[in-house]
């Protein structure tokens, strides 16, 4: 069974960082590619980013409202990816949601989201 | 990438059908049969409905389909029961490599 379970949410300040975790489990880790998305309050969903496996090159790619500011990684060695998040602003606050992917299709499997809160 | 454009909000009674659309462009929808569809109650994470314009994840209800016509996609379902109230999202793959959502609609079961 694919288990994705997201950690490191919290309180951060304006212009702070923050670094969210996801271990992953049930299937095999390295070969997907891995998304993140998130969740304003009462808002909907919006596409964070990917990283995508070894023999992809570990390509990424991101949404425009985080590009240069948000970086995915992953550790194939511990099954976990990560998605790093500086200059952090206001409307960053949201639920993340760690995503395994698969290659050649848009079928997903979903964490329960871990919550980060930018305010002062 | 703009999202996609979902109606904010539909609504049928118990027993009916209804058919959520999801329009995009030839750079996304049109583009792939990598369209998806959530279901997301209140305080939940979302609930994958369908994959790939018309899978069905094993354990999701078979009055839930899926289809697409040019750069919009469709959730239709039928025998409409009170569990279904919820929010609905689309998503699809880009050319560009990337995901995008809908902006969510709204399903009120009366």
């Amino acid at each position: 069974e694919v288990q994705l379970v997201e950690s490191g949410g919290g309180l951060v300040q304006p212009g702070g960082s923050l670094k969210l975790s996801c271990a992953a489990s049930g299937f095999t880790f390295s070969g997907s590619p891995m998304h993140w998305v998130r969740q304003a309050s009462g808002k909907g969903l919006e596409w964070v980013g990917r990283i995508r496996s070894k023999a992809n090159n570990y390509a990424t790619a991101y949404a425009a409202s985080v590009k240069g500011r948000f970086t995915i990684s992953r550790d194939d060695s511990t099954n976990t990816v990560y998605l790093q998040m500086n200059s952090l602003k206001t409307e960053d606050t949201a639920v993340y949601y760690c995503i395994r992917g698969y290659t050649s299709s848009w079928r997903h499997h979903w964490g329960q989201g871990t919550l980060v809160t930018v305010s002062s | 990438q703009s999202a996609l454009t979902q109606p904010a909000s539909m609504s049928g009674s118990p027993g009916q059908s209804i058919t959520i659309s999801c329009t995009g462009t030839t750079s996304d929808v049109g583009a792939y049969n990598y369209v998806s569809w959530y279901q997301q109650h209140p305080g939940k994470a979302p609930k994958l409905m369908i994959y790939d314009v018309i899978n069905r994840p094993s354990g999701v209800s078979d009055r839930f389909s899926g289809s697409k016509s040019g750069n919009t996609a469709s959730l239709t379902i039928s025998g409409l029961q009170t569990e279904d109230e919820a929010d609905y999202y689309c998503s699809s793959y880009t050319s560009s490599g990337t995901g995008v959502f809908g902006g969510g609609t709204k399903l009120t079961v009366l």
